[in-house]
């Protein structure tokens, strides 16, 4: 069966400093990775996803990922946080036909 | 931007009751999805529509809920009777073409049961 892990409930930062939230996966096959951020009582917003190619993966608002197979990880990066980045982030993963999992989330707060 | 449409955004019940929430999702999306998101925890998926078919389900509590994309467009999710551990927030996403593709999601319909 496939997992998600993101072993941090949250991650605190300065803004301002570079931000990484962790993700590692399990999955049968070639994985489909992606990130979705929520705001309090909202729907989850798609940030970025890696299906395949460069291992760097750009998306929105200047977040990107870094895919390492050796280690199943995807973990989410930013180089300079905002206090507008604190939310709540969730991984998922799918290996293609199966339904996609999503992980725990990492509340990110952003300290001023 | 496209948006997926929920209603109501907020359901306050009391168990044994009937409820119900709707979805429409983004023009052109044949995949349609219903989550339910316990506090402090990931989306969990109910059910899975490709059109109008159920392709995945094996979540849905089938004795209470219920969920129908009649025409392949808009659905709707039902829980009869709602008991009190149904309180969450209730999903609806859509994607282009399956799993492979970003899901959109829509801002949800947080249930409270009393």
């Amino acid at each position: 069966a496939q997992s998600v892990a993101q072993p941090e409930d949250q991650v605190n930062v300065a803004e301002g400093n570079p931000l990484t939230v962790k993700c590692t996966y399990s999955v049968s096959g070639n994985p489909y990775l992606f990130w979705y951020v929520q705001y309090p009582n909202r729907g989850l917003q798609f940030l970025l996803k890696y299906i395949t190619g460069d291992n760097l993966v750009k998306g929105s608002y200047g977040f990107e990922a870094e895919f390492n197979k050796s280690q199943t990880s995807f973990h989410l990066k930013k180089p300079s946080a905002l206090v507008s980045d604190s939310a709540l982030y969730f991984c998922a993963v799918t290996g293609g036909y199966q339904k996609v999992t999503f992980g725990i989330g990492t509340k990110l707060q952003v300290i001023p | 931007e496209a948006e997926v449409a929920q209603s109501p955004r907020y359901k306050i019940t009391e168990k044994s009751q009937a409820v119900a929430f709707w979805c429409d999702p983004i023009s052109g999306h044949a995949t349609l999805y219903w989550y339910r998101q316990i506090l402090g925890q990931g989306p969990e998926l109910l059910v899975q529509f490709q059109d109008e078919s159920v392709v995945d389900d094996s979540q849905l509590p089938k004795d209470r809920f219920s969920a129908e994309r009649l025409k392949g467009v808009d659905s709707t999710l039902k829980i009869q009777p709602a008991e009190l551990g149904d309180s969450a927030m209730y999903l609806c996403a859509s994607s282009f073409r399956g799993n492979n593709s970003p899901l959109h999601f829509g801002n949800g319909t947080r249930l409270t049961v009393t």
